[in-house]
C-alpha cells in the first residue's frame, strides 16, 4: 500500500477483555515500531522489529503486552486483560531498512477501554 | 540508552514572528537526530533528520534544525511561522548500536496567534 495501515481506527473494549490491534507496513520495509501516545503524552516506545533480528521489546509495559510480526510484513500487538490505562493511542510505524532512518507513521488506533 | 528532553510543553507565537524549539538529547555516541510534526487528527509527518555533515538542515515546509554537539540540542527554527504550522512537534533520537530504535521526547504544542 502507499502508506502504513492500522486497523481498526478505534477501539472501545471492556476493562478485562484482550485486543488485537493489527499494523500493515509499507511494502517492503524491514523495520516495523509500536508507540503509544496516551492524551497529551509523547510517544512512549513499545516494541522494535529489526529484520530477521530479535525484536527490541524493551518498552513493552507489562507481561499483558505482546507483538509478533509474522512473514516479515503484518504486525499484532496483543493487549491481554485491558485496563483503563491501556487507554491510548497506539502508533505503528515502519522504515525501510533496518539502521537508523526515518521512520513513516500510520494514522494509530485510538483504544478506550471502559 | 538515550533520551530526549523538549523543555517546553506549549509556545504561543503570533503569526508572522520567528520560532525555536527547543530538544535536548542524550546519548554517547553520535546521535541521529528527527522533527516530527504531528497536526491534530493526523499522523506524523517527518520535518527533518540529521545524520552527519553539516550541522544546519534543511526541511520541509520552511523549517531548519542545528545540531550542537557541544550543547547536545537540536533546536528547531522557522523565520516566520503560519497559521498552518499550528501542531504538536516532537523531536526524537535514534542510535546506531544494538537497536535503531526511534527515542521520542514529549512534545511541544505550538499555538500561533492571528
Amino acid at each position: 500500500g502507499a502508506g502504513v495501515s492500522q486497523s481498526p481506527s478505534n477501539k472501545v473494549t471492556e476493562k478485562g477483555k484482550d485486543v488485537e490491534l493489527r499494523c500493515d507496513p509499507i511494502s517492503g520495509h524491514t523495520a516495523l515500531y509500536w508507540y503509544r501516545q496516551s492524551l497529551g503524552q509523547g510517544l512512549e516506545f513499545l516494541i522494535y522489529f529489526q529484520g530477521n533480528s530479535a525484536p527490541d521489546k524493551s518498552g513493552l509495559p507489562s507481561d499483558r503486552f505482546s507483538a509478533e510480526r509474522t512473514g516479515g510484513s503484518v504486525s499484532t500487538l496483543t493487549i491481554q486483560r485491558t485496563q483503563q490505562e491501556d487507554s491510548a493511542v497506539y502508533l505503528c510505524a515502519s522504515s525501510p531498512l533496518v539502521g537508523v532512518t526515518e521512520a513513516f507513521f500510520g494514522q494509530g488506533t485510538r483504544l478506550t477501554v471502559v | 540508552a538515550q533520551s530526549v528532553t523538549q523543555p517546553d510543553i506549549h509556545i504561543t507565537v503570533s503569526e508572522g514572528a520567528s520560532l525555536e524549539l527547543r530538544c535536548n538529547y542524550s546519548y554517547g555516541a553520535t546521535p541521529y537526530l528527527f522533527w516530527y510534526v504531528q497536526s491534530p487528527g493526523q499522523g506524523l509527518q517527518l520535518l527533518l533528520k540529521y545524520f552527519s555533515g553539516d550541522t544546519l538542515v534543511q526541511g520541509i515546509k520552511g523549517f531548519e534544525a542545528e545540531f550542537k554537539r557541544s550543547q547536545s540540542s537540536f533546536n528547531l527554527r522557522k523565520p516566520s511561522v503560519h497559521w498552518s504550522d499550528a501542531a504538536e512537534y516532537f523531536c526524537a533520537v535514534g542510535a546506531a548500536v544494538s537497536s535503531y530504535k526511534l527515542i521520542f521526547g514529549s512534545g511541544t504544542r505550538l499555538l500561533v496567534r492571528p
